[in-house]
């Protein structure tokens, strides 16, 4: 069985940093991309960024580029997002989906994620 | 950036009822469109991914079609169970933009 468990929400005053990191299981983890894809509460789906297979391609929304960065682990299967200068409107659950593929191909498992808050 | 924008926002329809929601995309994006659907409370759910292929699992009355610009998921026969968000994303290149949702409910 598929399974994503995102860690390293929390609440951080704008300008500061949080690392999420999201544990997958029950695939073999570097047959697939990766994404992490975020919901405001009440809103809809924000793409935030995405990962190949190795590591060696990645995509960000142009809301995070420069600020976020997306990184995997494929010995201890964890996929990472290092953000920084976090802004108001960062604040969000945020979720470690599974591609289809190896890249360039949409997610078809999502974990239930991690919120994080993003307030003085 | 391409913009992907859906129509309508929101529709409430009969159980049995046929559903169309648009999804367009202010670039061409030729097949690669993805529909997911959204439970209150639950995670996204991948429904049809290459603008028509269905995912495994998925009932066989959700259908998509389109390419380019312009792409449509169809609902054949509303059940109660379909009372969801819908979303589309567009996966050609980064970043892979979702539309804003279309709120499906039961009149």
């Amino acid at each position: 069985e598929v399974q994503l468990v995102e860690s390293g929400g929390g609440v951080v005053r704008p300008g500061g940093s949080l690392r999420l990191s999201c544990a997958a299981s029950g695939f073999t983890f570097d047959d697939y991309g990766m994404s992490w894809v975020r919901q405001a509460p009440g809103k809809g789906l924000e793409w935030v960024s995405g990962i190949n297979w190795n590591g060696g391609d990645t995509g960000y929304a142009d809301s995070v580029k420069g600020r976020f960065t997306i990184s995997r682990d494929n010995a201890k299967n964890s996929l990472y997002l290092q953000m920084n200068s976090l802004r108001a409107e960062d604040t969000a659950f945020y979720h470690c989906a599974r591609d289809l593929g190896r890249f360039g191909e949409p997610p078809d498992y999502w974990g239930q994620g991690t919120l994080v808050t993003v307030s003085s | 950036d391409t913009q992907m924008t859906q129509s309508p926002s929101s529709l409430s329809a009969s159980v049995g009822d046929r559903v169309t929601i648009t999804c367009r995309a202010s670039q061409g994006i030729s097949y690669y469109l993805a529909w997911y659907q959204q439970i209150p409370g639950k995670v996204p759910k991948l429904l049809i991914y290459a603008a028509s292929t269905l995912q495994s699992g998925v009932p066989s009355r959700f259908s998509g079609s389109g390419s380019g610009t312009e792409f449509t998921l169809t609902i054949s026969s509303l059940q109660p169970e379909d009372v969801a968000t819908y979303y589309c994303q567009k996966y050609n290149s980064a970043p892979w933009t979702f539309g804003q949702g279309t709120k499906v409910e039961i009149k």
